[in-house]
């Protein structure tokens, strides 16, 4: 069973508000992701990290920012949330030594920007 | 670029029946492949996967096989089950990044 967190589970909020989407990790993985699932169940990557002080844009741009100042934590962040920004967002991790680099997923955020 | 394209949903099937899930991939180099299942309510878990031309991924009575020759990795189960209703993604490990390129998802739905 995977040890990853993500909180809240759901988030309800108005327009122009700042949130923080919270993302734990106890396996001790170096790389961790953040994913995007729109209605129609498709995933789109925006932000991956491959370790400490490492954030990198993903292939769907997205006005969020992520930070990862310690191995276990990857919080993202959106400064003026919008409804355009409703979606479920997945945060993921993995090992940077694994041959097969599996994912592990949590169980995901599900925003609505009102 | 690379890209995965899987058969479009909803599937509905009675219980016991044969699942085939059709998935087929663009790729630079030889990828990892991989199908992730996403239960209502929960983020994606591993079904199963292939590293190579050939190998056979297993799992929970379901498997799939690393068609190089056809670039594809289609999800099978011989008797499918009510709780195996789910949305069943195909993934891809680029060679270069690392990164798991997705299928758009496929929706399972198995009646009684």
């Amino acid at each position: 069973e995977a040890d990853i967190y993500q909180t809240p589970r759901y988030l309800v909020i108005g327009t122009g508000k700042k949130i923080t989407l919270e993302c734990s990790q106890t396996m001790g993985h170096d790389k961790m992701y953040w994913y995007q699932q729109d209605p129609g169940m498709e995933l789109h990557l925006i932000h991956y990290s491959y370790g400490v002080n490492s954030t990198e844009k993903g292939d769907l741009s997205s006005e969020s920012t992520v930070s990862r100042i310690r191995t276990e934590h990857f919080p993202l962040t959106l400064e003026s949330a919008r409804p355009s920004h409703t979606s479920q967002y997945l945060c993921a991790s993995s090992d940077l030594s694994g041959s097969y680099n599996e994912q592990f997923f949590g169980p995901g955020t599900r925003l609505t920007v009102l | 670029g690379n890209s995965v394209t899987q058969m479009e949903g909803p599937v509905t099937l009675s219980e016991e029946a044969f699942l085939t899930i059709n998935c087929t991939y663009t790729a630079t180099g030889y990828p990892s492949l991989f199908w992730y299942v996403q239960y209502p309510g929960e983020g994606l878990q591993l079904l199963l996967k292939a590293t190579k031309a050939d190998d056979k991924g297993s799992n929970k009575g379901f498997e799939a096989t690393y068609r190089k020759e056809t670039t594809s990795f289609h999800l099978e189960k011989g008797s499918v089950q009510v709780s195996d209703s789910a949305v069943y993604f195909c993934a891809l490990r680029e060679v270069n990044t690392g990164k798991l390129i997705f299928g758009q998802g496929t929706t399972l739905q198995v009646k009684p």
